[in-house]
This record gives structure tokens, C-alpha cells and sequence, in this order.
């Protein structure tokens, strides 16, 4: 059972445009989250994360807003360029657990310019 | 500075063979994770070492599978007799956050390994 669902398993947005990427997770002690970008060939790499104290977190182009009570959170990119064009992994962890994140399985961004 | 470290970059096996994949962390992080994406799936956890703790073995898909962290550094992820299902890409990734610590600390990955079992 997928306790971090990524649904859409890719996007198409035009350059410019905003980009809104959705992760869904089941697990309520669930309390960290984060996304990570993938280029072919190459792992993750951290782009953003928020704890559950908050429900923004901004960096420059990219905001994730998390809803607790709708256990959802969502990535935007504005504007979206077309370095963009990746995979964005949603994952989370406990931090009561052991810290291990879970991931989703991707979205498959494209920004077309 | 020196990123997380993974060789091979790419290794074609026969299936049966066994398989050792190597990860250098980050010099001073204390955590480290073995995860693996098959084709068409997100990151499957596998294994977690932190400091000198039991590992976490959780993850790990059946006894073939097996790994160990010599000295708090290297790692290795040995796969006995490799079945088809097995081809993946296995990344390594580590992290400077403690077991139980209040801040989170994100994973830094390597590049990874792609195994083809044939």
C-alpha cells in the first residue's frame, strides 16, 4: 500500500507558465516532507522541504503548500523554464520513526518552450 | 566538495551471478540509505545504516539481498544468484542527520548503479 501517491505520472506546461505538482500521503505521522528532482542518469536531488508546523515554504521559484487536514501537498514552480523538464519524487518521513523517507513514484515534468 | 560515490556506474550479469554494488558517502555523514527504482516505480527503500545502530533491514526483498557499512563509511550491497526482477537502478544516498534527531536533514544521492540481470 502506497502511503505517498504522486497520481499524474507526467505534466506538460508551457515555459513561463506555472507548473503544480500534487503528492498525496495516507500515513498521519507523516510530519516531514520534501521534494527531489531527477534528471535522466543522475539521482535526486533536494529541492525544497517543509515541516508540519507550517503550511508554506517558499524558495525562490518554487513554493510547497502543505494541508494537513486534506494530507496534501503541492509543488509550483512560476514561472516554469524549461531546465525544469524532470522527475519530481514527493517523499516523507516521521520524525518520531526512523527517519527512513518514503517516496512516490515521480512526475514526469516538461516544460515546452 | 566530494558528492556521494557509486560504482559501478552500470553492470551487466547473468542471471544467477552474484553482485556487489559500492557507495562512498559524503565524508562525515552518519546515515546512509540504499534505495532502488525499478522501471516505471518510484524509490523503493531497501536498507539504512546510521552511526554505529543495527541496520534497518526492512526493506530489503528476500535473503539474496544483504549489505554492509565497514568503519561507519563504504558500503556495500551484495545481491546472491540475481533473478531477472532484480534489474533496477540502486542508488546510495546519505545524510548528516542523526537517528531520533529533531531536524530533519535531506538525502543526498549518488548517481546510482544500473544493474541489467540478462
Amino acid at each position: 500500500d502506497q502511503q505517498v501517491k504522486q497520481n499524474s505520472p507526467s505534466l506538460s506546461v508551457q515555459e513561463g507558465r506555472i507548473s503544480i505538482l500534487n503528492c498525496d500521503y495516507t500515513n498521519s505521522m507523516f510530519d516531514y516532507f520534501l521534494w527531489y528532482k531527477k534528471y535522466p542518469a543522475e539521482g535526486p536531488t533536494f529541492l525544497i522541504s517543509i515541516s508540519s508546523i507550517k503550511d508554506k515554504n517558499e524558495d525562490g521559484r518554487f513554493t510547497v503548500f502543505l494541508n494537513k487536514s486534506a494530507k496534501h501537498l503541492s509543488l509550483h514552480i512560476v514561472p516554469s523554464q524549461p531546465g525544469d523538464s524532470a522527475v519530481y519524487f514527493c517523499a516523507a518521513s516521521a520524525s518520531g520513526g526512523s527517519y527512513i523517507p518514503t517516496f512516490g513514484r515521480g512526475t514526469s515534468l516538461i516544460v515546452h518552450p | 566538495g566530494a558528492g556521494v560515490s557509486q560504482s559501478p556506474s552500470n553492470k551487466v550479469t547473468e542471471k544467477g551471478k552474484d553482485v556487489e554494488l559500492r557507495c562512498d558517502p559524503i565524508s562525515g555523514h552518519t546515515a546512509l540509505y540504499w534505495y532502488r527504482q525499478s522501471l516505471g516505480q518510484g524509490l523503493e527503500f531497501l536498507i539504512y545504516f546510521q552511526g554505529n545502530s543495527a541496520p534497518d533491514k526492512s526493506g530489503l526483498p528476500s535473503d539474496r539481498f544483504s549489505a554492509e557499512r565497514t568503519g561507519g563509511s563504504v558500503s556495500t550491497l551484495t545481491i546472491q544468484r540475481t533473478q531477472q526482477e532484480d534489474s533496477a537502478v540502486y542508488l546510495c544516498a546519505s545524510s548528516s542527520l542523526g537517528h531520533g534527531a529533531k531536524v530533519d536533514s535531506p538525502l543526498h544521492f549518488g548517481n546510482g548503479t544500473r544493474l541489467t540481470v540478462t
